[in-house]
């Protein structure tokens, strides 16, 4: 199994600044993911962390509104920049550590923008 | 395209009585199917996955899940409920095995469950 570290665990922003959640595993992972579930919504995903290049976004998402980094295969961080309210919800960290095994999640960010 | 179907938003159901949660999915190739649970406030836990081999799964908590290709379900139940089991829960598919091998899960809308005394 894979202990993931997410923080912030929550955050009040105003609208029109920026927020970098760390996600942080307590082993080498091959995959890194980010997904954002909106109020009363199921997980949607953002983007593959990609180790050392640039993420693979879904679609309806880009790299100026959700840039992602991941320097190394235990951390990765996601930015929601120039937020506003619609970008309300809880972002989750998620990992794998190979293709054939269960993904891993963080407890959460839940972002609010007022 | 992968996805996943929960049909029932919301069920409510007593303590002691049992559960069955409905999960439906469209794949190509046999998937890899998950249920996850999801406490208020809290992340995702694993309840339980399918890869192959025995189609009934037995998972935490008491959870068990049945694969059947001919219904393309994955359902999950629970002979005898406990309040502690109210929580949202997800099934999710693996795109694993489909063209670019990503890893990454599609989710169902999930199903809340709620468990009267």
């Amino acid at each position: 199994s894979a202990v993931i570290s997410q923080k912030p665990s929550r955050d009040i922003c105003q609208r029109g600044t920026s927020l970098t959640i760390q996600c942080q595993v307590d082993s080498q992972v091959t995959m890194m993911f980010w997904y954002r579930q909106q109020p009363g919504q199921s997980l949607t995903l953002i983007a593959t962390a990609n180790q050392g290049s640039e993420a693979t976004y879904e679609s309806g998402f880009v790299i100026d509104k959700f840039p992602i980094s991941r320097p190394n295969l235990t951390f990765s961080t996601l930015t929601v920049s120039n937020m506003s309210p619609e970008d309300s919800s809880i972002y989750l960290c998620s990992v794998r550590g190979r293709k054939n095994t269960e993904a891993f999640f963080g407890q959460g960010t839940r972002l609010t923008v007022v | 395209a992968q996805s996943v179907t929960q049909p029932d938003i919301h069920i409510t159901v007593s303590e002691g009585a049992s559960l069955e949660l409905r999960c439906n999915y469209s794949y190509g190739a046999t998937p890899y199917l998950f249920w996850y649970v999801q406490s208020p406030g809290q992340g995702l836990q694993l309840l339980l996955k399918y890869f192959s081999g025995d189609t009934l799964v037995q998972g935490i908590k008491g959870f068990e899940a049945e694969f059947k290709r001919s219904q393309s379900s994955f359902n999950l139940r629970k002979p005898s409920v406990h309040w502690s089991d109210a929580a949202e829960y997800f099934c999710a598919v693996d795109t694993l095995g489909g063209s670019g091998n990503t890893g990454k899960l599609i989710f169902g809308q999930g199903t809340t469950l709620q468990v009267k005394p």
